[in-house]
């Protein structure tokens, strides 16, 4: 159980295009869902923090005009980059959480790797 | 604000080696400790937890101890496998079920 999928796992665009990445729980109702950015060897980045239903509350530094996320249902959350350029390139990860007996713990998707040209 | 130190990186060791890898923190309150795994390309997958001081997460033949004394909660395995080779992190998050803070990310390489 508590399987999180993402899609793409992989993506390449050209710089001005924007891109979606689809964050989805499987098999549990994800309450909240987390995004976060991973440079090559450091650490998770919390981008910003979505709660189903509600507005995304993003981390001090992060343009909620560029990324644009979207968590309309308790299976999904999408962050779109809009107009990306090649500094947007990175590992994005998503996790989710439920209101669950272990309401602390979430469960991370694979990841999406995005490299703007 | 909380807070996670491990210790620096990267760490080779030869299969059928014993590995520590330290973890401590700052938190305002009590926090449940996770340790992370990440192998190359793939997201993180949790590899064990502990709720409340002195708790035992144990998975895969790894331990870590809650120890509330000394704020630490190093990871260690008797015996490392070339599988074992990953990115570790730890993690805490309070207890109301707040975000997540990680450590920096310890990468481990088992040679055979």
């Amino acid at each position: 159980g508590a399987v999180v999928s993402q899609h793409p796992s992989r993506v390449i665009c050209k710089s001005g295009t924007s891109v979606k990445i689809e964050c989805r729980s499987l098999d549990f109702q994800a309450t909240t869902m987390f995004w976060y950015r991973q440079f090559p060897k450091q650490s998770l980045m919390l981008m910003a923090t979505s709660n189903e239903g509600s507005k995304a509350t993003y981390e001090q530094g992060v343009e909620k005009d560029k990324f644009l996320i979207n968590h309309a249902s308790l299976t999904l959350s999408t962050l779109t980059v809009t107009s990306a350029h090649p500094e947007d390139s990175s590992f994005y990860i998503c996790s989710a959480r439920t209101m669950g007996l272990d309401y602390n713990e979430q469960f991370f998707g694979p990841g999406t790797r995005l490299t703007v040209l | 604000g909380d807070s996670v130190t491990q210790m620096e990186g990267p760490v080779t060791l030869s299969e059928e080696a014993f590995l520590t890898i330290n973890c401590t923190y700052t938190a305002t309150g009590y926090p449940s400790l996770f340790w992370y795994v990440q192998y190359p390309g793939e997201g993180l997958q949790l590899l064990l937890k502990a709720t409340k001081a002195d708790d035992k997460g144990s998975n895969k033949g790894f331990e870590a101890t809650y120890r509330k004394e000394t704020t630490s909660f190093h990871l260690e395995k008797g015996s490392v496998q070339v599988s074992d080779s990953a990115v570790y992190f730890c993690a805490l998050t309070e207890t109301s079920g707040s975000r997540l803070t990680f450590g920096e990310g310890t990468q481990l390489t088992v040679n055979p």
